[in-house]
């Protein structure tokens, strides 16, 4: 099946440091991955589509400068938090759209917990 | 854009007893809807999704039923089990060409008690 994976799980960081997550398609290439955050108790919100060898696409509200993606490879996608502050904790997720056949369906990471301190 | 409501925050059922979670989209170009189940610390599973052109669709003891007039639709799970306590959310695809984006909705806690 489509498998994605994400590194590291949990990561814990000191304020004003960066943190990079990777997110991995493992048995199928992802021309495009999506990132969202999520907050305790409450639901996925869409931060940036991923594109390999263009820029990411970022919503509404989103920090560019502060959460840089980078998709290096049909396979790799990095989402970098800069200068973190506490209010950056969260559960960072990646997905990526499957091999069905169909560019709907979209398969997701384990997640990262990021705490700030 | 799309906005997806989805009810009840919390439900909570005897095992065995069947469990119903429904959402309402607003953006009447969206086509595709997907169910996700996600546990606590982990990453959203995949566990049902259904097509504009379909109104119906089940995969043994999970259903899902589209009204794409009223512009709603629904998961049904039977003969829960307690391993099916998690929070459920729904999403609406907006048809935006190319890879599509999900929109979530708040969620549903479901617990099964035995």
């Amino acid at each position: 099946g489509a498998v994605v994976s994400q590194h590291p799980s949990r990561v814990i960081c000191k304020s004003g440091t960066s943190v990079k997550i990777e997110c991995r398609s493992l048995d199928f290439q992802a021309t495009t991955m999506f990132w969202y955050r999520q907050f305790p108790k409450k639901s996925l919100m869409l931060m940036a589509t991923s594109n390999e060898g263009s820029k990411a696409t970022y919503e509404q509200g989103v920090e560019k400068d502060k959460f840089l993606i980078n998709h290096a490879s049909l396979t790799l996608s990095t989402l970098t938090v800069t200068s973190a502050h506490p209010e950056d904790s969260s559960f960072y997720i990646c997905s990526a759209p499957g091999t069905s056949g169909s560019t709907d369906t979209q398969y997701f990471g384990p997640g990262t917990r990021l705490t700030v301190l | 854009g799309e906005n997806v409501e989805q009810h009840p925050s919390t439900l909570s059922v005897q095992e065995g007893d069947s469990a119903v979670i429904k959402c309402t989209y607003s953006d009447s170009a969206s086509n595709y809807f997907p169910w996700y189940k996600q546990e606590l610390g982990k990453g959203p599973q995949l566990i049902i999704d259904i097509r504009s052109n379909v109104g119906e669709k089940k995969d043994q003891r999970i259903a899902v039923t589209l009204n794409k007039t009223a512009k709603h639709f629904s998961l049904h799970i039977t003969e829960t089990q307690p391993e099916d306590s998690a929070v459920y959310f729904c999403a609406a695809s907006p048809f935006s060409g190319g890879y599509n984006k999900l929109i979530f909705g708040a969620g549903t806690r479901l617990a099964v008690h035995p």
